[in-house]
């Protein structure tokens, strides 16, 4: 069965950066778009971009450009989202999620909270 | 960006009764391939949303017949008939016609 295994919960200081991980199993990795979608704390979601882990092409909100970076490991048939410059904005539950055909998100993480603070 | 607006509900709704939460778009969401991409997802509580409804109006695999899609170009309706315990939490609608995709901001529903 098809499962996004996250990374632990991330505590960092303003400033810093954050590299958090999606690890898929279950299906062909490098055949599906991997999304991710960020949601502050009482809020709804955000999208953030994809990566197309088959060639490594991706696609962003141009409001994230600059903030964040998506990789992904065909090896280890994990995705990650990097987060740079981090201050208190950045503080929300980061989900990845696969997209089935055509559009939608037919399997999420369980979602890796990033808190920033001093 | 393509703003997605959703309404609330008259909450708490109480169980056995039906429920129906809308969004809107502020584009038409129909594509040329007579398909409209729109998206229903269901956020329980301390959990990762779940897709409900596709493409307006087609059931995601495994969800319950209690719920449909439907709606126009820029007007949609998720209907809920007989709401029961499980169905408590945040619905969200999302378009996927146009980059950047949006979600609208969320509509809770409580059982009374």
């Amino acid at each position: 069965q098809v499962q996004l295994q996250r990374s632990g919960a991330e505590l960092v200081k303003p400033g810093s950066s954050v590299k958090i991980s999606c690890k898929a199993s279950g299906y062909t990795f490098t055949s599906y778009d991997m999304h991710w979608i960020k949601q502050q704390p009482g809020n709804g979601l955000e999208w953030i971009g994809w990566i197309y882990p088959g060639n490594g092409n991706t696609k962003y909100n141009p409001k994230f450009n600059g903030k964040a970076t998506l990789t992904a490991d065909k090896s280890s048939s994990t995705a990650y989202l990097h987060l740079s410059s981090l201050t208190s904005e950045d503080s929300a539950v980061y989900f990845c999620a696969r997209r089935g055909l055509p559009g939608y998100f037919d399997y999420w993480g369980q979602g890796v909270m990033v808190t920033v603070s001093s | 960006d393509i703003v997605m607006t959703q309404g609330a509900l008259p909450n708490p709704v109480p169980s056995g009764e039906s429920a129906s939460i809308t969004c809107q778009s502020s584009k038409s969401l129909l594509h040329s391939n007579g398909k409209t991409y729109l998206n229903w997802y269901l956020q329980r509580p301390g959990q990762s949303p779940q897709l409900l409804i596709y493409w307006m109006s087609t059931r995601a695999s495994g969800v319950s017949d209690r719920f449909s899609g439907s709606g126009s170009g820029t007007d949609f309706t998720l209907k809920i008939s007989s709401v029961e315990a499980e169905d408590v939490g945040v619905y969200y609608c999302q378009q996927f016609l146009e980059y950047p995709w949006t979600f609208g901001g969320g509509t809770k529903l409580e059982l009374k």
